[in-house]
Order: structure tokens, then C-alpha cells, then sequence
């Protein structure tokens, strides 16, 4: 069964930690994207990836980067966190090319304190 | 600019009645739209998905309508069941986010779907 995998389901962190969400995908998918989910805000895209060391922002990159030195691994970096990153963060994948429907991981839900 | 509306934000439905979300899109040229289904505690999940030379797409108890001219898409549930209770997203495809002209989703706001038993 192919998947996207988020490593952490549930985090709690504190105000200024360097917090690292991790993504893995076995799909040999070229793109990769990372959504936060808000309450009456829906999926918004903060950065993606359509190949191996490259990133493009997406709508709300500002407190965020993110890393991709394989194919299957994506990386969310949240520099200092700060209170208002409380939220559920979600990866996915796609095929390039095609306008085929993103596989999305089960969502990392980060408090930050 | 890209954008995709959807409403209701919230729907409460009888088992076995009929659901009906809609979404509209900004861009003429999207040629692609998904519908997610996310359960709580759960990751999207692509349920049904129609291209824009198809209007209509059924799959068991779902079926999306397009409407290309207007701009709008909708997703019909029919015989709701207390387990079709979940937040449901629809996409437009925008393309053009790389060189090799790979599309990117937008995702409207979601509805909450209840079905009461």
C-alpha cells in the first residue's frame, strides 16, 4: 500500500525551539507539498517541492523552511516556533504532469507553549 | 488570482437523505477537480475526481457534476450513512508551478458534513 508517511502524529513544543516535522514517501513521487490546517481556514500551502533540492513558497511561507535532499524525504522546518504555528500540519505527494489527486499523510498536530 | 470557493461551510443531514457541496473556481483553465474526504484523526483522502471534458462522474453514492462554463463543481452523496460524517475539500487543478508544467491544487475551506442516525 503506497504512502505518505508524517513521523510524529501528536508534538508539543515550546516558544523558540527549532522544530523539524519529517515526511516520507514511497511513491517516487517528484512533488511534495506541505499544507497547514487551520479551523475555517482549510489547507493552505506553505511550501512545495517539485524535485530534489528545490522549493518554491507557497501562500504562508513566513516562519517557515524546509529541506529536501532526497527524492522520498521532505522536511518542514519551523525556525523559532511561536504560538501562532499551533496547528495541524499535513505532507503530500503527487506525480508530476498529471493532474492526478495528492496523497496525503495522516497530519502531524504541533502545539507550541 | 487562484481561488476556490466552497459552501456550506457545515451541513447536518438525515440518514439516507441526499448531500449536495458545491464549489466554484477563478480559473478558466483548470482542468481538474478532486473531492477529499478527512475523518477525524485522519489525512485527506481523494474519494472521486472528474476532468473537464467529463460534466457528470458517479461512483456508487457519489457523484460530481461539472459545469465548465459557469465555473462551479458539485459533489452529490446520496443515501447518507452515519459513517459518510467527515470535513469534505474540493480542489481545482492551477497549473504551471515548474518548468515541466506540473499542476498544484487549491483546496476550498472544507465542509463538515454530520449525518445523524
Amino acid at each position: 500500500d503506497v504512502k505518505v508517511t508524517q513521523s510524529s502524529r501528536y508534538l508539543v513544543k515550546r516558544t523558540g525551539e527549532k522544530v523539524f516535522l519529517e515526511c516520507v514517501q514511497d511513491m517516487d513521487h517528484e512533488n511534495m507539498f506541505w499544507y497547514r490546517q487551520d479551523p475555517g481556514l482549510g489547507l493552505r500551502l506553505i511550501y512545495f517541492s517539485y524535485d530534489v533540492k528545490m522549493k518554491e513558497k507557497g501562500d504562508i511561507p513566513e516562519g517557515y523552511s524546509v529541506s529536501r535532499e532526497k527524492k522520498e524525504r521532505f522536511s518542514l522546518i519551523l525556525e523559532s516556533a511561536s504560538t501562532n504555528q499551533t496547528s495541524m500540519y499535513l505532507c503530500a505527494s503527487s506525480s508530476p504532469g498529471q493532474a492526478y489527486g495528492y496523497t496525503f499523510g495522516s497530519g502531524t498536530r504541533l502545539t507550541v507553549v | 488570482g487562484e481561488n476556490v470557493e466552497q459552501h456550506p461551510s457545515t451541513l447536518s443531514v438525515q440518514e439516507g437523505d441526499s448531500a449536495v457541496i458545491k464549489c466554484t473556481y477563478s480559473d478558466s483553465a483548470s482542468n481538474y477537480f478532486p473531492w477529499y474526504k478527512q475523518e477525524l484523526g485522519k489525512g485527506p483522502q481523494l474519494i472521486i475526481d472528474i476532468r473537464s471534458n467529463v460534466g457528470e462522474k458517479k461512483d456508487q453514492r457519489i457523484a460530481v457534476t461539472l459545469n465548465k462554463t459557469a465555473k462551479h463543481f458539485s459533489l452529490h452523496i446520496t443515501e447518507t450513512q452515519p459513517e459518510d460524517s467527515a470535513v469534505y475539500f474540493c480542489a481545482a487543478s492551477f497549473r504551471g508551478f515548474n518548468a515541466g508544467g506540473s499542476e498544484k491544487l487549491v483546496f476550498g475551506k472544507g465542509t463538515k458534513l454530520t449525518v445523524n442516525p
